[in-house]
């Protein structure tokens, strides 16, 4: 099983649209879980952390599971500007290493 | 907003070339990491540096690559003798604590072994 799982994509989104990412992830000494955003050929930049009681900002809301193991983002309201690549982030767990997964790209179409 | 900066934007260097990657982190963080992306690929960690010294690394972190911090604001990354499968994107990035924080990333190095 890969350490981090992410359907790859492409989600192709009217703008306005609602659009939801899932990811899973297999080591359960995780801590710390993210979602980063990143844009073609650039860094990775934090999107939003993930708390187990559920976490919004704006249009983002994300969601984690531990029992299950699991992480999702939902995305409100689509605008042409959030079309990127997510990428699902968890931590080593014995470490403080990051653990990618291979995101999801996500294209909002006029 | 402070940031992590990395320089050059873009290396091109020959196969069997020695490449210094430069990155200042956010100066009040503590630890200092190096990622590659191979182009197509997934964000892979490399290896991470606390108070002087290595605290990790990876499979792909072998006796080709070393970090060095040569004072108290430069996070170098050598690599000694360059491949052409070492061809990547490599970030550098920054955290105020371990574990739980979330990490800052500069914008890269692209570099390009020929």
């Amino acid at each position: 099983r890969k350490e981090v799982e992410q359907d790859p994509g492409p989600f192709n989104v009217p703008e306005g649209a609602t659009v939801a990412f899932n990811c899973t992830y297999s080591n359960s000494a995780s801590q710390s879980f993210f979602w980063y955003r990143q844009d073609c050929r650039k860094e990775p930049k934090l999107l939003m952390s993930v708390y187990s009681s559920g976490n919004e900002d704006g249009r983002f809301t994300a969601q984690l599971n531990r029992a299950s193991q699991y992480i999702s983002l939902l995305i409100r309201d689509s605008k042409l500007s959030d079309s990127a690549t997510y990428l699902c982030v968890v931590n080593d767990g014995a470490t403080n290493k990051l653990i990618f997964g291979t995101g999801t790209l996500l294209a909002v179409q006029p | 907003e402070p940031e992590v900066t990395q320089t050059p934007s873009h290396q091109v260097t020959q196969m069997g070339q020695e490449v210094i990657l430069r990155c200042v982190p956010i100066s009040n963080h503590l630890y200092f990491y190096w990622y590659r992306q191979i182009l197509g690929q997934k964000v892979e960690f490399l290896v991470s540096f606390y108070n002087n010294e290595i605290s990790e690394k990876s499979e792909i972190f072998d006796d080709q690559f070393s970090v060095e911090r040569p004072d108290g604001s430069n996070f170098t990354l050598k690599i000694r003798s360059t491949k052409l499968e070492d061809s990547a994107m490599y970030f550098c990035a920054s955290t105020p604590l371990t574990a739980n924080t979330e990490a800052f990333f500069g914008q890269g190095t692209r570099l390009t072994v020929v």
